[in-house]
């Protein structure tokens, strides 16, 4: 069974450029989750979609971070315009949908952001 | 509101010796409990989780961990070190009725030959 993929692996950008990620869940997996790891401290969940809908978006900076998940497979995480402070490394997980307590995530190997 | 605290940024343990990560949970209902684990470069796996089923939990690797109530704690240990279980270590919390996680700022593992 193929894992969560993400891409890119690495990215550089300088302040207020924007950036993109890209996230591939496991198959069949309705629930898909970015977290944002800053150096030194757990992850922090920014949203959560069950298929095409959003969950909780309760951490995520709306002014410049946005998130789709069209037709409730792939996803992408967008930073416009980025600060320093989002160098981070940008996680994305899967679960199936969880019906009877939290059901277990699957981690992708994250992107590696740096701005500059 | 949820949130676990890990005790000690850092561990250093000889190749062999007993593993012990400490972690201590706030929850004002009955939480899920889990030990996730970050290789260098790599996204999380998860060790273990407890559900409320039985309180010692046994998880891959040879880790287990025993959910103490009475001392809101959920500590990871393993009998004897190997240099592969150098890692970060990450307790999280989540309550019964979402799945949500709440995760610790993690433990590094160090193993010294």
């Amino acid at each position: 069974e193929a894992g969560v993929a993400q891409s890119p692996r690495y990215k550089i950008i300088e302040k207020r450029q924007s950036v993109a990620f890209w996230c591939n869940p496991i198959s069949g997996h309705a629930t898909l989750y970015w977290y944002q790891q800053i150096l030194g401290q757990g992850p922090k969940l920014l949203i959560q979609f069950q298929n095409n809908g959003v969950v909780d978006d309760s951490q995520l900076p709306k002014d410049r971070f946005s998130a789709e998940r069209l037709k409730g497979v792939d996803s992408t995480l967008k930073i416009q315009p980025a600060k320093l402070e989002d160098s981070a490394v940008y996680l994305c997980a899967s679960s199936l949908v969880a019906s009877k307590g939290p059901e277990t995530q699957y981690f992708g190997p994250g992107t590696r952001l740096l701005v500059l | 509101a949820q949130s676990v605290t890990q005790l000690g940024s850092h561990v250093s343990v000889s190749e062999g010796a007993l593993v012990l990560l400490r972690c201590n949970y706030s929850s004002s209902v009955p939480p899920y409990l889990f030990w996730y684990v970050q290789y260098p470069n790599q996204g999380l796996q998860l060790l273990l989780k407890y559900t409320s089923a039985a309180t010692l939990v046994k998880g891959i690797n040879g880790f287990e961990a025993e959910f103490k109530k009475s001392e809101t704690s959920f500590h990871l240990t393993k009998p004897s070190a190997h240099m592969s279980d150098a890692a970060e270590y990450f307790c999280a919390v989540s309550d019964s009725s979402a799945s949500k996680i709440i995760f610790g700022s993690g433990t590094r593992l160090s193993i010294r030959p």
